[in-house]
């Protein structure tokens, strides 16, 4: 059967450390992967997509990594704030418009 | 740019009636929305997909007749809850494809926490 699996439901760390979050995948054959960030009553919010033929994608402190053959992307947050305590949510674009979401990890940082 | 605006924000609604909700492109044209629903911690679930001037496209296992889908225009979608009952109440959001600066991503409305009493 077809899953996307967030590593954990839960994350938390110190103000300042790496966070890392994972996505894996079953039974899917992405052509992109998104993530967004949602904060609790409200919508997602794109951050970030990588396509298929990409390996990593950076934008400010955020990085992302593509590994098709071990069907899972990485999901990095640098010099982790306070503020970037959020869930965030992978998807697959499975097609050009059908996206597949994952459960979502709560992010926590403390100061 | 590119913003959905959704609306209402909250509702709560007695058994056995209906809710509309509605979703607008402010700044661009939306020839597809999506519709999701989320539990409590649990994933964003497509509902139905609907393209403006047709019919929308349901998941497995959504009823149709109770989730009526309208995308009358291109800046706007709404999705009618009908006699809503109290497992109905959850998070529904509406999402639709942007393609400014060649992004892919989904934009999302705020939105819709329903509650059946």
């Amino acid at each position: 059967s077809q899953k996307i699996e967030q590593n954990s439901e839960a994350l938390n760390i110190q103000e300042g450390k790496t966070a890392t979050l994972t996505c894996n995948y079953t039974n899917y054959s992405p052509a992109y992967l998104q993530w967004y960030r949602q904060d609790p009553g409200r919508g997602p919010v794109f951050l970030l997509l990588i396509r298929e033929n990409e390996k990593e994608k950076r934008k400010e402190r955020l990085k992302v990594t593509f590994d098709t053959t071990l069907k899972q992307s990485l999901f990095h947050i640098t010099a982790s704030q306070p503020a970037d305590s959020a869930t965030y949510l992978c998807a697959l674009g499975v097609t050009n418009n059908d996206m597949r979401f994952g459960a979502g990890t709560r992010l926590t940082v403390k100061p | 740019g590119a913003v959905v605006s959704q609306h209402p924000s909250r509702v709560i609604c007695k058994s056995g009636t209906s809710v509309k909700i509605e979703c607008r492109s402010l700044d661009f044209q939306a020839t597809t929305m999506f519709w999701y629903r989320q539990f409590p911690k649990q994933s964003l679930m497509l509902m139905a997909t609907s393209n403006e001037g047709s019919k929308a496209t349901y998941e497995q296992g959504v009823e149709k007749d109770k989730f009526l889908i309208n995308h009358a225009s291109l800046t706007l979608s709404t999705l009618t809850v009908t006699s809503a009952h109290p497992e109905d109440s959850s998070f529904y959001i509406c999402s639709a494809p942007r393609r400014d600066r060649g992004s892919r991503g989904y934009t999302f409305g705020s939105g819709t926490r329903l509650t059946v009493v």
